[in-house]
């Protein structure tokens, strides 16, 4: 079956901007991260899904960062009046329930480039 | 503040030898140990995992192995091979589970 697909792959914007990432996770998981990706670092959570609900948003920077998944599948990373400091890769990764044995799949990830 | 550190960027093997990859962790509460590789322009993949209730785990030519006392886990590769060459990721969890934390990556390289 199909993996994590992640929309775009690229996204140059503008400092002050808003944008939007996409992920769609692997058909019937439950569970959906967001991490980030920064220049010469490991991925940094950012937020998990259980279903619709943010069961966990305390890694997201600042209010400027949101993120919904409204029917429980695809999910959509917000981010107003981006700033330089935005720019890094926006991973997104799905588990069949989110338990800690479960796997989590990664997506190829959004490279978001703030100017 | 980095909670998994890996601290060697980057390692270079002979194909056929043996690649170890270190990861230390200062947060006591970790108690599930992953390993994930990425290649350019993917996402990182699954690799291995250990829990810490065992001190090994064994895989094909992947073990990792984790010594719980001195916060110190190790990802054995063997026998090398060319398309082993990635930057590899140490992982943690806590027992609240779900969030992983991440160290910044060794980058293998693994010559014919």
């Amino acid at each position: 079956g199909a993996g994590v697909s992640q929309t775009p792959s690229n996204k140059v914007t503008e400092k002050g901007k808003y944008v939007e990432l996409r992920c769609d996770p692997i058909s019937g998981h439950t569970a959906l991260y967001w991490y980030r990706q920064s220049l010469g670092q490991g991925p940094e959570f950012l937020i998990y899904f259980q279903g619709t609900g943010a069961a966990d948003d305390s890694g997201l920077p600042n209010d400027r960062f949101f993120a919904v998944r409204p029917e429980g599948s695809v999910s959509t990373l917000k981010i107003q009046r981006t700033e330089r400091g935005d720019s890094a890769v926006y991973l997104c990764a799905s588990s069949r329930a989110g338990g800690r044995g479960d796997t989590q799949y990664f997506g190829p990830g959004t490279r978001l480039t703030v100017l | 503040d980095q909670q998994v550190k890996q601290n060697s960027p980057s390692l270079s093997v002979q194909e056929g030898r043996i690649s170890i990859l270190n990861c230390d962790y200062t947060n006591s509460m970790f108690d599930y140990f992953l390993w994930y590789k990425k290649y350019p322009a993917e996402g990182p993949t699954f690799l291995i995992s250990i829990s810490s209730i065992k001190d090994k785990n064994e895989d094909g030519r992947f073990t990792v192995f984790l010594n719980k006392s001195a916060k110190h886990l190790s990802l054995h590769i063997v026998p090398s091979q060319p398309g082993d060459s990635a930057v590899y990721f140490c992982a943690a969890s806590a027992e609240s589970g779900y969030a992983l934390n991440f160290g910044k990556g060794t980058s293998l390289l693994v010559t014919p």
